[in-house]
Formats: structure tokens, C-alpha cells, sequence
């Protein structure tokens, strides 16, 4: 099983849709969690650290539930702009940083 | 701003010669990290550093050595290439052990 999992996709949706992506993650002693984004290979960007609470950042909104192991991403009103890869990252407090296989989002007019 | 910078963006070998990454960073953050991605497998970690003289294997680190003289700089050293190294390289650093990373522009690296 891999340490962090995400359905690849791609997911389709057409412009002002919302969206959501979820995330396993198997290392119950992971510490903290991101969400990433990459563009046509170009190098990961942070979007969003993921927070117990749950955290918003304008059409973005994270949610972690380490219950049951579990990240989620939402995006609302979906801009061309927004179509990527969206990865999945898990840091399990050693400076590790495990990927998710990436998530890839196509946002159509 | 230069942040992570990673020479060269671009590299062709031979397989069986030898070449270094370098990698760089302004931040003077302790962790350090190289990755490869390739098609349909994600970021898989090849060696990372948790700070000045420490180093330690990731999932793949086979083929590779790294070292880390100084908080700065982190080269990869590929011994003799091999075709299955064939892949784009992302270095990676952060200021603590929790928190995000911060990439260079990656190296794209093809060995015939």
C-alpha cells in the first residue's frame, strides 16, 4: 500500500464548478500535511498547509481528519487557472516529506 | 529572490559517466531534500539532509550520493548513469522539519 494515495484522475469540470479531491495517508504518526500544486512539470508550489481545523484561503478550503487518515481539498468556482496537478503532501516530522501520485484537474470553458 | 536554485535545468549523459546536480539554497534553512518524479509515480525521495554533515537515504537511493558540507548547498552525485535514471531531479528545502518546501526549478536529466 502506498504511504499516500490520490486518485489521479483527471478530473474534468467545466468553469464554476466545485470540485473536490480527497487523500489517504497510511503513518498515523504523520505531523503535518500540505497541499501542492504543479504545473506541465514544473516544479510543486505550496497551495495550502492543512490544518486540524480546517483552513480556507479564499476559493480553496482544506480539511485533515486524522481519524480517520484522510486529507481533503475543495475548489470552488473552478478557473481555467486552476487547471493542475494537485498533490498530496504528508510530513511525518522527520524532514520527509511523502508525495501523493498527484491529482490532475482539467477546467474547461 | 533566488530561493532553491538548481544547475543545470537540462543534462544529457551517456550511460556509465558520472555528473553532479548542484543545488543551492538562500534561506538558510537546515533541511534539504532531492527527489526524482517520473511519469505516473510522483516525487519519490532519494536522499535528504537535516542539516550540515547529516545525510540519510530516502525510498530510492540507489545510484546516488549526496553530501553536506554547508547549510547552503546539497549536491546529488550520480555515479554512472544508467537509462533508468533517465527522470526530472527536484531539490527541496525547508526551515523546520514541519514545515513546507520550498523546490527549484528541477533538472531534466536523459541518459542514452
Amino acid at each position: 500500500r502506498k504511504e499516500v494515495e490520490q486518485d489521479p484522475g483527471p478530473f474534468n469540470v467545466p468553469e464554476g464548478a466545485t470540485v473536490a479531491f480527497n487523500c489517504t495517508y497510511s503513518n498515523s504518526a504523520s505531523q503535518s500535511f500540505f497541499w501542492y500544486r504543479q504545473d506541465c512539470r514544473k516544479e510543486p508550489k505550496l497551495l495550502m498547509s492543512v490544518y486540524s481545523s480546517g483552513n480556507e484561503d479564499g476559493r480553496f478550503t482544506a480539511q485533515l481528519n486524522r481519524a480517520s487518515q484522510y486529507i481533503s481539498l475543495l475548489i470552488r468556482d473552478s478557473k481555467l487557472s486552476d487547471s493542475a496537478t494537485y498533490l498530496c503532501v504528508v510530513n511525518l516530522n522527520t524532514g520527509k516529506l511523502i508525495f501523493g501520485q498527484g491529482t490532475t484537474l482539467q477546467v474547461k470553458p | 529572490n533566488a530561493g532553491v536554485t538548481q544547475t543545470p535545468k537540462f543534462q544529457v549523459l551517456k550511460t556509465g559517466q558520472s555528473m553532479t546536480l548542484q543545488c543551492a539554497q538562500d534561506m538558510n534553512h537546515e533541511y534539504m531534500s532531492w527527489y526524482r518524479q517520473d511519469p505516473g509515480m510522483g516525487l519519490r525521495l532519494i536522499h535528504y539532509s537535516v542539516g550540515a554533515g547529516i545525510t540519510d537515504q530516502g525510498e530510492v537511493p540507489n545510484g546516488y550520493n549526496v553530501s553536506r558540507s554547508t547549510t547552503e548547498d546539497f549536491p546529488l552525485r550520480l555515479l554512472s548513469a544508467a537509462p533508468s535514471q533517465t527522470s526530472v531531479y527536484f531539490c527541496a528545502s525547508s526551515y523546520q522539519k514541519n514545515t513546507e518546501a520550498f523546490f527549484g526549478q528541477g533538472t531534466r536529466l536523459t541518459v542514452v
